[in-house]
C-alpha cells in the first residue's frame, strides 16, 4: 500500500548505456515530479506533470525524457548516460486541487554509472 | 525564478540544546513555505509547513517563523533529541496552475550529540 513508489532502487550501469526508471502514486494526485539529489544532497526539480501535461521543464538535458501515461504514473528515461548522471532520483507527487503543497515522496531510485 | 538560501549547512548541537535554521526566498509571489526531513538512505518527508497570511506556526518540539517583508523563514527545533539529527530542507513555492512546485533550499545537515 506504498504511496508513491518508483522502480528499480539501485541502478548500476555502464556510460552510454540507456535506462528507464519507472514511478507510480496510489494518492490521486494530480501532479507528479522528477526531482535529482545529488551527491552534496541537493534536491533538484527536473521535470513536473499536472495530470498528463508537462508543466515545468527545467534546464534538464534532452537526453532526459519523461513519459506520463496517465496522471498516476510517470516514468523517466534517460538516454546515453554520463557520468555526472549519477545521483538520487526521486518521484513524488502533490494534490494541486485541494493545495496543501504537500510533496509525497518515493524511496529514490540510486543511479550509478561507471 | 525562485532561489532559496539556506543555513548553515551544517549544525551541530548537544542534546537538549534548541536548533535554528534560516532560510531566505527571493521571489515576493511565494506564499507557501515546508520545511522537509530527510534521515539517512530515506526519503525526505514534510514535518511542517506555514503560508503567507501566518506569522508563526507550532507543532510540539518544531515551530516555523516567517517574515514576509524580509523574505525570510526559519525552522525551530526546541529540546533535541538524537532521532532529530538529519537532513533539513527548506523550501518556497507559489501556485501555478493550482500545483505548488517547490524550490529546495541546499539543505542544513542537523546532528545532535547524545
Amino acid at each position: 500500500d506504498t504511496a508513491v513508489s518508483q522502480t528499480p532502487k539501485y541502478l548500476v550501469t555502464q556510460m552510454g548505456n540507456d535506462k528507464s526508471i519507472k514511478c507510480e502514486q496510489n494518492l490521486g494526485h494530480d501532479t507528479m515530479y522528477w526531482y535529482k539529489q545529488d551527491s552534496k544532497k541537493f534536491l533538484k526539480i527536473m521535470f513536473s506533470y499536472n495530470n498528463k501535461e508537462l508543466i515545468i521543464n527545467e534546464t534538464v538535458p534532452n537526453r532526459f525524457s519523461p513519459k506520463s501515461p496517465d496522471k498516476a504514473h510517470l516514468n523517466l528515461h534517460i538516454n546515453s548516460l554520463e557520468l555526472g548522471d549519477s545521483a538520487v532520483y526521486f518521484c513524488a507527487s502533490s494534490q494541486g486541487q485541494a493545495n496543501t503543497g504537500e510533496l509525497f515522496f518515493g524511496e529514490g531510485s540510486r543511479l550509478t554509472v561507471l | 525564478g525562485e532561489n532559496v538560501e539556506q543555513h548553515p549547512s551544517t549544525l551541530s548541537v548537544q542534546e537538549g540544546d534548541s536548533a535554528v535554521i534560516k532560510c531566505t526566498y527571493s521571489d515576493s509571489a511565494s506564499n507557501y513555505f515546508p520545511w522537509y526531513k530527510q534521515e539517512l538512505g530515506k526519503r525526505p518527508q514534510l514535518i511542517i509547513d506555514i503560508r503567507s497570511n501566518v506569522g508563526e506556526k507550532k507543532d510540539q518540539r518544531i515551530a516555523v517563523t516567517l517574515n514576509k517583508t524580509a523574505k525570510h523563514f526559519s525552522l525551530h527545533i526546541t529540546e533535541t533529541q538524537p532521532e532529530d539529527s538529519a537532513v533539513y530542507f527548506c523550501a518556497a513555492s507559489m501556485g501555478t496552475g493550482g500545483s505548488y512546485i517547490p524550490t529546495f533550499g541546499r539543505g542544513t545537515s542537523l546532528i545532535v550529540h547524545p
